[in-house]
């Protein structure tokens, strides 16, 4: 167990919708990053976010938004989904030891757009 | 741009059999570098990192070796078990300044170990 949890699990929609997943980090981590795993694409960085404030933005949709909240949950917002949406979405929070950074993973979640 | 080269599998191996999953990487600089498994149905656990050329990286019987020279970090074992059947992600966080810390994956390299 990483520390990392993430909501829901598993989430089955419709083209057209819009969804909202959602990550806690891990106990005092500030940075939260979010990422994309799909068959075609392979694992991809999107959004981080630190301490609540937006840092980096890479592959990530304009349909696509994320946000991060002062308890420091964050939340990865995804609207007018396609069915190429459909994909495993991770959360990861990290540490910093002698200046190195680290990530740990949340268990992702398992979308799938019909 | 940075990158990550996994050789492609799936790798099938018997029990103890030894592992290799070979890494290689392109970065400016001093890159972290880390080795995550998913296995079946579950999410990325760490298994191993290096942060500065020559270092080690071990853990549950993995090691990785950090080589600027040949810009690689090869994964090894020296007796896979079946429990090790998982997909193996090698990764790389570009060094400071001007970087996030996002983490750079390969495609991941399917291992299978047979009873």
């Amino acid at each position: 167990d990483s520390g990392v949890t993430q909501t829901p699990k598993h989430l089955i929609t419709a083209t057209g919708q819009r969804v909202t997943l959602r990550c806690s980090p891990r106990s005092g981590d500030l940075s939260v990053y979010w990422y994309q795993q799909s068959l075609d694409q392979g694992l991809q960085f999107l959004i981080q976010y630190y301490n609540g404030e937006e840092r980096a933005k890479g592959n990530i949709l304009e349909r696509f938004s994320a946000q991060q909240f002062p308890d420091l949950h964050s939340e990865l917002n995804l609207s007018s989904l396609e069915l190429g949406d459909s994909a495993l979405y991770f959360c990861a929070s990290s540490v910093f030891t002698s200046g190195k950074e680290t990530q740990y993973f949340g268990p992702g979640t398992r979308l799938l757009v019909l | 741009g940075d990158s990550v080269t996994q050789m492609e599998g799936p790798v099938t191996l018997s029990e103890e059999a030894f592992l290799t999953i070979n890494c290689t990487y392109t970065a400016t600089g001093y890159p972290s570098l880390f080795w995550y498994v998913q296995y079946p149905g579950e999410g990325l656990q760490l298994l191993l990192k290096a942060t500065k050329a020559d270092d080690k990286g071990s853990n549950k019987g993995f090691e990785a070796t950090y080589r600027k020279e040949t810009t690689s970090f090869h994964l090894e074992k020296g007796s896979v078990q079946v429990s090790d059947s998982a997909v193996y992600f090698c990764a790389l966080s570009p060094p400071f300044p001007g970087n996030t810390g996002k983490l750079i994956f390969g495609q991941g390299t399917t291992l299978q170990v047979k009873p």
